[in-house]
């Protein structure tokens, strides 16, 4: 099976801009959680969807935005970029089914490196 | 609100000794999950293992092995034999509630360096 994919890799904005980041899930993982991890604050949750809807979300201001199409891929949106915002940000999918409850285990993209000069 | 300490920050070994991570974590949820996760320098986190609050039995898988206590809520991990390959960053997360909840709360990280 084919892993969690993030575009782009690597990503170099200015303030104000904005930008898209993409995230494929493992084949029939129906959950994508987004993570932001800097130096400062380490990794932190930014929110989750499941079949289409956000289900979660974490302490982030509304310029952090995400969707999940039907085919469980997800995009997330930063608006108005600040400096601050330079970060790894990680994708994870993870099956969520109700057969057992050990379907919860999340596996992790490789990240999109976004810098904002 | 749950939280995750990892107090340790940086591990420096020699090749082939044992090494121990600590993790303490706090919750209010009767149920939830605990994992170990590991990042090498390309940045991908790694699942290496998980244990959920109803079952306490410590393993051992391969070199790895863990430690879980809910009376210290600590959820310690163990490499035996350290290997240079596994010198990473390593971070101990936190999942609450029953069953389909896949918010991770994540603790600072512990960098281990495996010297030769």
């Amino acid at each position: 099976k084919a892993g969690v994919t993030q575009t782009p890799r690597y990503l170099i904005k200015t303030r104000g801009q904005q930008v898209t980041l993409s995230c494929s899930p493992i084949s029939g993982h129906r959950s994508v959680s987004w993570y932001q991890q800097t130096p400062g604050q380490g990794l932190q949750f930014l929110f989750e969807y499941f079949s289409e809807t956000q289900r979660n979300k974490g302490n982030f201001p509304g310029r952090f935005s995400g969707r999940q199409f039907s085919n469980s891929r997800s995009e997330m949106n930063v608006s108005t970029l600040e400096l601050g915002d330079s970060a790894l940000y990680l994708c994870a999918s993870s099956y969520l089914g109700l057969r057992s409850v050990y379907d919860n285990e999340q596996f992790f993209g490789p990240g999109t490196r976004l810098t904002v000069l | 609100a749950q939280k995750v300490t990892q107090a340790q920050t940086e591990i420096s070994v020699v090749e082939k000794e044992d090494v121990t991570l600590d993790c303490v974590y706090e919750t209010r949820d009767t149920t939830y999950y605990l994992f170990w996760y590991k990042q090498p320098p390309s940045g991908e986190l790694v699942f290496l293992i998980r244990r959920n609050s109803f079952d306490e039995q410590n393993e051992i898988s391969g070199r790895y092995s863990w430690n879980f206590q809910k009376s210290t809520s600590s959820f310690n991990f163990t490499i035996t034999a350290s290997q240079v390959v596994d010198s990473a960053v390593y971070f101990c997360a936190l999942s609450e509630g029953r069953g389909a909840n896949s918010k991770l709360t994540f603790g600072k990280g512990i960098t281990l360096s495996v010297r030769p």
